[in-house]
C-alpha cells in the first residue's frame, strides 16, 4: 500500500539559510499534519491543512510557513534557520470517515543546522 | 482537549502480553482513542483506536474503561522488536505527549 513519502530524508544547512520540506500524502487522504521531533523529545504538532486550508496551528515558529498544494501535497518552508531548528521532521496524512481521522506517518525527514 | 498521562516507562518479557495502561479522564464522548508507536526515529506507526468497544487487529488489542476514562493497549506475545515508545492520543490532541518507553527484554 502507498504510503505517506517525504523528501529530501536529509538535509544539512548553514544557519541563517532557507529549508523547504515536501511532503506527499496517501492518496484520496485530505488532511496533512507537520511534527517536529527534537533530540530525545517527543513529537511536536506544527500546523495541519485539511483540503488546502490551515486547519490547526500548534507550536509553529514564526519563521516558518506552510501550504497544502490542489494535488494535496505539502510544503514546510523555514527560513532563518538556527542551529535549534535541527531535528526530525514528520509528515502525516489522514482521511476523515465516521469520526476518525487516523494519521499515517512517513519516515520523516533529517534536519541538520551547522 | 483531552488529555492522557500515560507511565513513563515499561518491561515486559519477551513472549509475554504487554499491559500499557493510559488514562484519559477528560475525554468527550464521541472522542477516539488512538495508539501509535515509535521506533526509534521512525515515524510513528498507527497501532489501533477505539471508541467504546474493545478492538482487536494483527498488532494488538485495545481495552477501554466502561466510563471511557481509561484504556489499556494489550500486545499478547511482545518480541523485541515491540521495544519502542507508545502513545495514547484522544482525537483532536494533535500534541503526542509523553508516552511510554516499552522494553521487551530477552
Amino acid at each position: 500500500a502507498a504510503g505517506v513519502i517525504q523528501s529530501p530524508r536529509h538535509l544539512i544547512k548553514e544557519k541563517r539559510e532557507t529549508a523547504t520540506l515536501k511532503c506527499y500524502p496517501i492518496p484520496r487522504h485530505d488532511t496533512v499534519y507537520w511534527y517536529q521531533q527534537g533530540p530525545g523529545q517527543d513529537p511536536q504538532f506544527l500546523i495541519s491543512f485539511y483540503e488546502k486550508m490551515q486547519s490547526d496551528k500548534g507550536s509553529i515558529p514564526d519563521r516558518f510557513s506552510a501550504q497544502q498544494f490542489s494535488d494535496y501535497h505539502s510544503e514546510l518552508n523555514m527560513s532563518s534557520l538556527e542551529l535549534g531548528d535541527s531535528a526530525l521532521y514528520f509528515c502525516a496524512s489522514s482521511r476523515y470517515w465516521a469520526g476518525t481521522d487516523t494519521q499515517y506517518f512517513g519516515p520523516g525527514t533529517r534536519l541538520t543546522v551547522l | 482537549d483531552a488529555k492522557t498521562t500515560q507511565p513513563t516507562s515499561m518491561d515486559c518479557a519477551e513472549g509475554r502480553a504487554a499491559n500499557l495502561p493510559c488514562n484519559h479522564s477528560t475525554i468527550s464522548g464521541n472522542e477516539y482513542v488512538y495508539w501509535y508507536r515509535q521506533i526509534h526515529s521512525q515515524g510513528p506507526q498507527y497501532i489501533i483506536h477505539g471508541l467504546k468497544n474493545n478492538e482487536t487487529n494483527e498488532m494488538a488489542s485495545l481495552i477501554i474503561t466502561e466510563d471511557r476514562k481509561s484504556s489499556t493497549l494489550i500486545l499478547p506475545h511482545a518480541t523485541l522488536r515491540d521495544t519502542a515508545v507508545y502513545y495514547c492520543i484522544v482525537r483532536g490532541q494533535l500534541t503526542f505527549g509523553s508516552g511510554t518507553q516499552l522494553t521487551v527484554l530477552p
